[in-house]
């Protein structure tokens, strides 16, 4: 199993330009979440989601799309890129549990995005 | 108030002490309780989970105080590999999701 895996893991863009960033699990999880991490900081969460088809909001989702349409695949796309979006990324998988309980979070090893 | 909040340190110690980080948290109905590692620039690992009370794994416990609403992580005997950053993590708010503290990095010394 490859567990979880980020494409690309590197990008500069310049401000305006868009893109998408790739997580792909094969653990069958359900819960599937996207995170920013910049220098000095914890990670924040920007978009998740807890099945198939499904997303919501995190903590910062402000130009910030994302897409579920396979069980495996969590995509987040930039629109328009900007500077303050200069950060890395983690996507993170969770296998269902029991209610109000968490098992681990297993992490992909991020992409490291500069905008110019 | 934010949802997790730790100690950022540095906390700079030699070799063989003994260290406790702590960590408070806002979400009183948390059942799940975590202690990430993290290496720089690198993803974050599980440390240590915390359902109950507390776990101890090696030279390494977990402790729960439910009332006070804290996390403490105690890592005895410290070793040079344990320098990293430790991230707390509990359930957020209103999400199906964990939140992470902003971490406490440690630095062990020779």
């Amino acid at each position: 199993n490859a567990g979880v895996t980020q494409t690309p893991k590197f990008r500069v863009l310049k401000t305006g330009q868009s893109m998408t960033l790739l997580c792909a699990q094969d653990m069958n999880h359900e819960y599937m979440y996207w995170y920013r991490q910049d220098p000095g900081m914890g990670l924040r969460l920007i978009h998740y989601s807890v099945g198939e088809g499904t997303t919501a909001k995190g903590e910062v989702p402000d130009g910030y799309n994302v897409s579920r349409l396979k069980k495996q695949n969590f995509l987040l796309g930039l629109e328009s890129a900007a500077p303050s979006q200069t950060s890395v990324y983690f996507c993170a998988s969770i296998p269902r549990g029991p209610p109000i309980t968490y098992n681990e979070q297993f992490f992909g090893p991020g992409t490291r995005l500069t905008v110019l | 108030r934010k949802e997790v909040e730790q100690d950022p340190g540095p906390f700079n110690v030699p070799e063989g002490a003994t260290v406790a980080f702590n960590c408070t948290y806002s979400n009183s109905a948390s059942q799940s309780f975590f202690w990430y590692r993290q290496d720089c620039r690198k993803e974050p690992k599980l440390l240590m989970s915390v359902y109950s009370s507390g776990n101890e794994d090696g030279r390494f416990t977990a402790q729960l105080n439910r009332a006070s609403q804290y996390i403490s992580l105690l890592i005895r005997d410290s070793k040079l590999s344990d320098s990293a950053t430790y991230l707390c993590v509990v359930p957020f708010t209103g999400r199906r999701a964990l939140t992470f503290g902003s971490g406490t990095r440690l630095q062990v010394q020779p």
